[in-house]
């Protein structure tokens, strides 16, 4: 079943414990990008990768590092996770490079709460 | 950034009524726009991707139309069921791979 995984779905964790939420899809998308959603906001970008090794900013990356090893792969860090960070985590993937032309596939969402 | 604006922000209708609702945005420098449905404890999915001024796209009962030069799409609903509640998330993609989403419409259809 083509699809994209995130892990874990939940997490609850204290401020400054490294941590890291896995996201992989197996459609061999090129694009990949990470979202976070607030309430009463929509997805605001966090990164976003248009290969493999190749990986930019979006409009939230503050406090987050991504890395892209592997075209199936796209994990998101956090390494010093403070209470801001608390919010739904969603990884999306597209067919094309850039993710204009075609749909993005989104994971189940991650739900941080970072005490 | 990019300022996408949804409105409204929320809009409740009973069943069986046909509603729209927009997605504004600056008209310079216009990619594609998508639109996508998501459902409570669920994750966003796709409804439409548009490219050209003047497209229409239809599902079912939902459409949209695209104006790229005044700089909006509208989603229709025609017949409005309760399954069809759910917030609807319009976003425009750059070419070099940014995507910057509206805050969205939340649609609840009263049985």
């Amino acid at each position: 079943e083509a699809q994209v995984t995130q892990n874990p779905r939940y997490l609850i964790t204290v401020t400054g414990k490294k941590l890291t939420v896995t996201c992989s899809q197996n459609m061999n998308h090129e694009y990949m990008s990470w979202y976070r959603q607030d309430p009463g906001l929509g997805l605001r970008q966090i990164y976003y990768s248009m290969n493999v090794e190749v990986t930019d900013k979006g409009d939230v990356p503050e406090g987050y590092k991504v890395s892209r090893k592997e075209k199936r792969n796209f994990p998101l860090i956090l390494e010093s996770p403070s209470p801001n960070q608390t919010s739904l985590y969603f990884c999306a993937s597209s067919f094309s490079a850039s993710g204009t032309y075609n749909e993005q596939f989104f994971g189940p969402g991650t739900r941080l709460t970072v005490l | 950034i990019l300022n996408v604006e949804q409105s409204p922000q929320s809009l409740h209708v009973q069943e069986g009524d046909s509603t729209n609702f927009t997605c504004s945005f600056p008209s310079s420098n216009f990619y594609a726009l998508h639109w996508y449905r998501w459902e409570t404890a669920k994750s966003p999915e796709a409804l439409f991707v548009m490219t050209l001024n003047g497209d229409e796209k239809k599902k079912g009962r939902i459409s949209a139309t695209l104006n790229t030069k005044e700089g909006y799409s509208y989603l229709y609903i025609k017949g409005s069921q309760p399954e069809d509640s759910a917030t609807y998330l319009c976003a425009l993609p750059t070419n070099a791979g940014k995507s910057t989403f509206g805050d969205g419409t939340t649609l609840t259809v009263k049985p």
